[in-house]
């Protein structure tokens, strides 16, 4: 099992160009979750899917769109890229939503200019 | 709102010696509390977890301890090694499931 697969893995765009991050899972998870990790600021929410068909926003939504494609496949867009989303961002899963441990992807990295 | 703190946000200790990190958070429903160790350049990935039905676990040189009257929990590395130096992050469940990470704790083990 590959588990959490995301691409790609290094992107540079420039200020109002859009683009989207890919995430696929095998492992047969019901939730999966966007984070991006700043430098002091640990890991934080973007956006989550408790379940294929639903969305929800987390702690930093805004300048974010996602997708949950089907079970395995949760993508997130950026439509208009402004350097303050220079970040890394991990795409992650889990088996249920409340207590059960996420399994992170490799990570974007991501450079606004 | 929901939060996670996490102390200290550096440690260096010397090889052999022992770590303790410290969260505390905000959610009284909270009942799952990962840890994560996320070395330089990798994505992040559990060590050990723990639930509000018991008050410690261990596994091997890790344990974790959690105290649910007072909110916090903590991460004990003893015997550490230099393998050990990364970030670590500790993290709670919300009650609308949704995980908390804290900012992270950057271990240095010196040889």
């Amino acid at each position: 099992n590959a588990g959490v697969t995301q691409t790609p893995k290094f992107q540079v765009l420039k200020t109002g160009q859009s683009m989207t991050l890919q995430c696929a899972q095998d492992m047969n998870h019901n939730s999966m979750y966007w984070y991006r990790q700043d430098p002091g600021m640990g890991l934080r929410l973007i956006y989550y899917s408790a379940s294929e068909g639903t969305t929800d926003k987390g702690e930093v939504p805004n300048g974010y769109n996602v997708s949950r494609l089907n079970k395995r496949e949760f993508s997130l867009r950026l439509e208009s890229a402004a350097p303050s989303q220079t970040s890394v961002y991990f795409c992650a899963s889990s088996a249920a939503q409340r207590d059960s441990p996420l399994h992170f992807g490799n990570g974007t990295r991501l450079t606004v200019t | 709102g929901e939060n996670v703190e996490q102390h200290p946000s550096t440690l260096s200790v010397q090889e052999g010696d022992s770590a303790v990190i410290k969260c505390t958070y905000s959610d009284s429903a909270s009942n799952y509390f990962p840890w994560y160790k996320q070395e330089l350049g990798k994505r992040p990935q559990l060590i050990i977890d723990i639930r509000s039905n018991v008050g410690e676990k261990k596994d091997q040189r890790i344990a974790v301890t959690l105290n649910k009257t007072a909110k916090h929990f903590s991460l004990h590395i003893t015997e550490t090694q230099p393998e050990d130096s990364a970030v670590y992050f500790c993290a709670a469940n919300s009650n609308t499931g949704k995980l908390i990470f804290g900012q992270g704790t950057t271990l240095q083990v010196k040889p």
